[in-house]
């Protein structure tokens, strides 16, 4: 069975400072991985995707992942911080492959602050 | 713009009464899901359907129903039957064909709040 998990429900940095949210994936199969990003009261919106192409996978708003096999991770970062940047954070696994898009598996979500 | 609505943003309820979400698409969409998220436990998923005339129950389809009579459109009845329907509801629709089949897009989202 699939499932992920977001390490820390809450992180907090400063601004320009690095950001790095923490995503585990459990998938018997090669899993498909997503990033989203929610602001208050919004909807998801996706921020990156790894497809099985290149490991290392880049986003919108500066953001980018890397899938490493060896460690079943999928951690988000960013090299600098903006104060834009205070939003909730979920991790997603899928199958590969899989064309009903319904074994989407979300993580709890990270809730990430940005300190002036 | 293509995009996902849904209506309306705020929703108060009384106890005991049901009430309608509307969700819907022109992003041409096959597949459509229907999800609740509480603080601190993620999207769970309560219904979905692949095709008009056809859904399947999620995990938390308890007290809720669906239709889906037009393939832009999704709406969810939160019943009476829901004993904590106080959350936050998003719908999503994906593609089944083509490249971003994985991918779910999302609308804005309804807040229901049960008085």
């Amino acid at each position: 069975a699939q499932s992920v998990t977001q390490l820390g429900s809450h992180v907090s940095v400063s601004e320009g400072a690095l950001v790095l949210l923490r995503c585990n994936y459990s998938s018997s199969v090669p899993p498909y991985l997503f990033w989203y990003v929610q602001y208050p009261n919004q909807g998801l919106q996706l921020l990156l995707k790894y497809t099985s192409a290149a490991t290392l996978v880049k986003g919108i708003n500066g953001f980018e992942a890397e899938f490493k096999k060896s460690e079943t991770s999928f951690h988000l970062t960013k090299p600098s911080a903006h104060m834009s940047d205070a939003a909730e954070y979920f991790c997603a696994v899928t199958l590969s492959g899989y064309s009903s898009a319904s074994k989407i598996i979300f993580g709890s979500g990270t809730r990430l602050s940005i300190r002036p | 713009d293509g995009g996902i609505t849904q209506s309306p943003k705020y929703l108060f309820r009384k106890e005991g009464q049901n009430v309608t979400l509307s969700c819907e698409q022109n992003l041409n969409h096959d597949a459509m899901y229907w999800y609740r998220q509480d603080p601190g436990q993620g999207l769970r998923l309560i219904y979905y359907s692949q095709i008009v005339n056809d859904f399947q129950k999620g995990d938390i389809a308890e007290g809720y129903s669906v239709s889906r009579e037009k393939k832009e459109s999704f709406p969810l009845t939160v019943t009476s039957a829901q004993k904590n329907p106080t959350a936050f509801y998003l719908c999503a629709s994906s593609t089944l064909s083509g490249v971003n089949t994985d991918t779910q897009y999302f609308g804005p989202g309804t807040r229901l709040t049960v008085l």
